[in-house]
């Protein structure tokens, strides 16, 4: 397809499972981001990746989330031992470099019970 | 701490007439500015950017306004359409190169037809 794609669409587990969460960016896109939007907040930045470099990820907000991005492309962003504070949507962009567009997925809407 | 602040969270406006959307900011760092679309269920949208050595920029019914000295930035629609309803955030960025965007909360605005 020609945008970013996420799945699934919805995830709803049990407090202290894993979850995978999965990003298909744009093809071409050197740049890939995950956020997440709270009920009635604004996206708040998880991590980024660009090209080879080191990702920062400096708005991930514990230890139990983690993410890699695999040949460049495909990213998995998960989260272990899941609380009901994670419940949010995560919203996966890409971009062809630093002060272009982001191009949003649809996001995939945790719930966690 | 909110760096980037949309303080007003929902705005009705009549079909027709101008839709202004603000947003506040508080880092004197920040150089780039965004704004994107969400509609329900979607991904956001990206809009329209602007950089700081610019104080206007337009893109057909969309102008962004950008005072450095107030760190205010304004989103004006005009003329608005029912079809420009939905959830906007203004989005900032400083040191080139960072790839790192800060959105604020959101402001829902409705246009009535």
């Amino acid at each position: 397809g020609a945008g970013v794609s996420q799945s699934p669409s919805n995830k709803v587990t049990e407090k202290g499972k894993d979850v995978e969460l999965r990003c298909d960016p744009i093809s071409g896109h050197t740049a890939l981001y995950w956020y997440r939007q709270s009920l009635g907040q604004g996206l708040e930045f998880l991590i980024y990746f660009q090209g080879n470099s080191a990702p920062d990820k400096s708005g991930l907000p514990s230890d139990r989330f983690s993410a890699e991005r695999t040949g460049g492309s495909v990213s998995t962003l998960t989260i272990q031992r899941t609380q009901q504070e994670d419940s949010a949507v995560y919203l996966c962009a890409s971009s062809l470099g630093d002060r272009l567009g982001q191009f949003f997925g649809p996001g995939t809407r945790l719930t966690v019970l | 701490d909110q760096q980037v602040k949309q303080n007003s969270p929902s705005l009705s406006v009549q079909e027709g007439r101008i839709s202004i959307l603000n947003c506040d900011y508080t880092n004197s760092m920040f150089d780039y500015f965004l704004w994107y679309k969400k509609y329900p269920a979607e991904g956001p949208t990206f809009l329209i950017s602007i950089s700081s050595i610019k104080d206007k920029n337009e893109d057909g019914r969309f102008t962004v306004f950008l005072n450095k000295s107030a760190k205010h930035l304004s989103l004006h629609i005009v003329p608005s359409q029912p079809g420009d309803s939905a959830v906007y955030f203004c989005a900032a960025s400083g040191v080139r190169g960072t790839y790192k965007y800060i959105f604020g909360t959101g402001t829902r605005l409705k246009v009535l037809a």
